[in-house]
């Protein structure tokens, strides 16, 4: 079946370090891919999005990576800051319409260490 | 802050009883999605509303309903809550401009059933 996952559930870093976090997707199909940031109470913040056609794009201080072939993205966090510690979710959307039918994965909690 | 606004925030109901949770679009957005997601996994769709009408659900039973309005707010109704209905419910807009839009969520509801 069609998903949307998760290499590792945790990952802790040391402040100043720079963060890498891994999705994989099964669906060949998939052509577009979002990150969303979710502190503790609150809704998925938009971190940066990517399209099937585009293997790297780079925002403030993140980068995503798209592997088509082996169908991966990464979140790449440079200099990541304790503000940055929170769950990070890697999402698909399957609505050529619409930016708002996402499948998430489950989640990384990234811990920044000061 | 993202423009999008829930409420209530926490809500604690009693299995068999019915819920209504509301969400105010981001202003210039038409498009309303909603999500659950339970705690440690990440959210999942549920049904998505565009000029009033339901367009697209996710594998939920039919005691999971909506509304949207004119004004594109939109209502979440759940009937004969069960346990597993506990969690977050999470509302995203969105503007219906072409493929791949972004989507904006709101704080969430806390459903708590007991």
């Amino acid at each position: 079946g069609e998903s949307v996952g998760l290499h590792l559930p945790t990952l802790s870093v040391q402040e100043g370090d720079n963060s890498i976090i891994n999705c994989a997707y099964s669906n060949s199909a998939s052509d577009y891919f979002i990150w969303y940031k979710q502190e503790s109470g609150k809704g998925p913040q938009f971190i940066i999005d990517i399209r099937s056609n585009m293997d790297k794009r780079q925002g403030q201080r993140v980068t995503v990576l798209l592997n088509k072939t082996v169908k991966h993205l990464s979140l790449q966090i440079a200099a990541t800051q304790p503000g940055d510690s929170a769950v990070y979710f890697c999402a698909e959307n399957r609505d050529e319409t619409s930016g708002s039918r996402l499948t998430f994965g489950e989640g990384t909690q990234l811990t920044v260490n000061p | 802050e993202t423009g999008v606004t829930q409420s209530p925030t926490h809500l604690i109901k009693t299995r068999g009883q019915q819920v209504t949770l509301r969400c105010s679009s981001q202003s210039g957005h038409n498009t309303v999605s909603w999500y659950q997601q339970a705690l440690g996994q990440g959210p999942q769709f549920i049904f998505q509303y565009y000029r009033e009408e339901e367009n697209g659900r996710g594998n939920f039973p039919p005691r999971f309903s909506g509304l949207q309005f004119p004004n594109y707010s939109s209502e979440l109704n759940v009937n004969a809550l069960e346990l597993d209905d506990s969690a977050l419910y999470l509302c995203a807009s969105s503007h219906r401009t072409g493929p791949n839009t972004e989507a904006f969520f709101g704080q969430g509801t806390r459903l708590t059933v007991v």
